[in-house]
């Protein structure tokens, strides 16, 4: 199974900063049809996981601007260009190219300094 | 609106079953597989297996195999999880899942196994 290493576990961050989060995968996420299956979730404190983001970089419907994604291969980047408190919880990458099974990364929490 | 529904919290013994639901709406229920993913603390989130809501085919991770039975009833909608033989390594917050994107999920449905 692939597994998604996520960067770093814990993730400090004042309201207005920028931030990125990492999630490496033990093998390329290409697929053979060109496209690369890999998305990131965000669960809120006592809620549900929510999709953010899926296929690197497309947006979800009603996802705020300010996430964004990016990467190729194995390495994947989902940055936040000024967090609002709404945004605290734990993000997830999951990756869907080698499936079944899917497989998540073990999470980054982001939280107030 | 897109909405998945769970069952509530569940307290079971070792060694009994539970079967939990998940109510579809807003959507072509079988135009969407809907999958099952375990939460815990220490393992965070867990693929469990899909059911291909049209066919009723599934698909399980090899480490729920024997574990969980993933089964769905179109004319309501609803796809349903029942987990046995339980041990106390059961106890989590199961949630259901649209496919291909995880774009829907469930509140979640917490499991207690304890004697």
């Amino acid at each position: 199974d692939v597994v998604l290493t996520q960067t770093p576990p814990t993730l400090s961050a004042t309201i207005g900063q920028s931030v990125s989060i990492s999630c490496r995968s033990s093998q390329s996420l290409l697929h053979s049809n060109g496209n690369t299956y890999l998305h990131w979730l965000l669960q809120r404190p006592g809620q549900s996981p929510q999709l953010l983001i899926y296929s690197v970089s497309r947006l979800e419907s009603g996802v705020p601007n300010r996430f964004s994604g990016s990467g190729s291969g194995t390495d994947f980047t989902l940055k936040i260009s000024g967090v609002e408190a709404e945004d605290l919880g734990v993000y997830y990458c999951v990756q869907g190219t080698h499936a079944p099974p899917w497989t998540f990364g073990g999470g980054t929490k982001l939280e107030l300094k | 609106q897109v909405q998945l529904q769970q069952s509530g919290a569940e307290l079971a013994k070792p060694g009994s079953s539970v079967k939990i639901s998940c109510k579809a709406s807003g959507y072509t229920f079988t135009s969407y597989y809907i999958s099952w993913i375990k939460q815990t603390t220490g393992q965070g989130l867990e693929y469990i297996g899909y059911i291909n809501t049209g066919s009723g085919g599934t698909n399980y991770n090899e480490k729920f195999k024997g574990k969980a039975t993933l089964t769905v009833d179109k004319s309501s909608s609803t796809a349903f999880m029942q987990l046995s033989s339980l041990t106390p390594d059961d106890s989590a917050v199961y949630y259901c899942a649209r496919l291909q994107w995880f774009d829907y999920w469930g509140q979640g449905v917490m499991v207690t196994v304890s004697s």
